[in-house]
């Protein structure tokens, strides 16, 4: 299979700061799809983003597919953003990968 | 209201007993599949269907059955569920590569 690592594993901000989170994976791409798991559990569509850059308010993201990376920005962090951040990648067979997360606290 | 349906949303049963989770979309997406997360190991496919009547194993299918007979519907089927199947279970469409989740099941096998 295909390797999709995140960094970082863990994150804590302070409400109001920035952030960015890297998705890399170690074989080319059909697309890719960014997520945030809330507290309870849910998976809330981000981004999906095979290529080229998107933005939706405070949050946008980057796909370099060449280079095989992905980057998730958050801006102005509010509480409400605390989770674990997956990207999930398409790979080739019609299988969907994980990345392994980014645990993001942000402290009011 | 486009969306994934997963039901029981939580349930505990014992080993041995078969149980079968339900999931279905009606966004029409041909692509439905299954996910395991458990701790320290993230999302892991189990099944996935590419369209009615054609199943896939994904990383995951050891102790697990699926079938997919409507395009809306994508079961999961545990035929004697055992204790490390105690999970939280995704059922998620997908249309283009782009994937919608349902609410997840947690499941604990005792």
């Amino acid at each position: 299979g295909i390797q999709v690592e995140q960094s970082p594993p863990d994150l804590i901000l302070q409400e109001g700061a920035n952030s960015t989170l890297r998705c890399n994976f170690s074989d080319s791409v059909n697309n890719l799809q960014w997520f945030h798991q809330n507290p309870w559990g849910q998976l809330i569509n981000l981004f999906y983003i095979p290529s080229g850059t998107k933005q939706n308010g405070r949050l946008s993201a980057t796909t370099v597919a060449t280079e095989r990376y992905s980057l998730l920005y958050i801006s102005s962090s509010q509480t409400t953003d605390s989770g674990v951040y997956f990207c999930a990648v398409w790979y080739v067979g019609n299988q969907f990968y994980f990345g392994t997360g980014t645990s993001l606290t942000v402290i009011p | 209201e486009a969306q994934v349906t997963q039901n029981p949303r939580y349930l505990i049963t014992v080993t041995g007993k078969k149980l079968t989770v339900t999931c279905s979309q009606n966004m029409n997406h041909e692509y439905m599949s299954w996910y395991r997360q458990d701790p320290g190991l993230g999302l892991r496919q189990i099944y996935y269907s590419m369209n009615v009547e054609v199943t896939d194993k994904g990383d995951v299918p050891e102790g697990y059955k699926v079938s997919r007979k409507e395009k809306r519907n994508f079961p999961l089927i545990l035929e004697s569920p055992s204790p490390n199947q105690t999970s939280l279970y995704f059922c998620a469409s997908s249309e283009g590569g782009e994937q919608f989740f349902g609410p997840g099941t947690r499941l604990t096998v005792l």
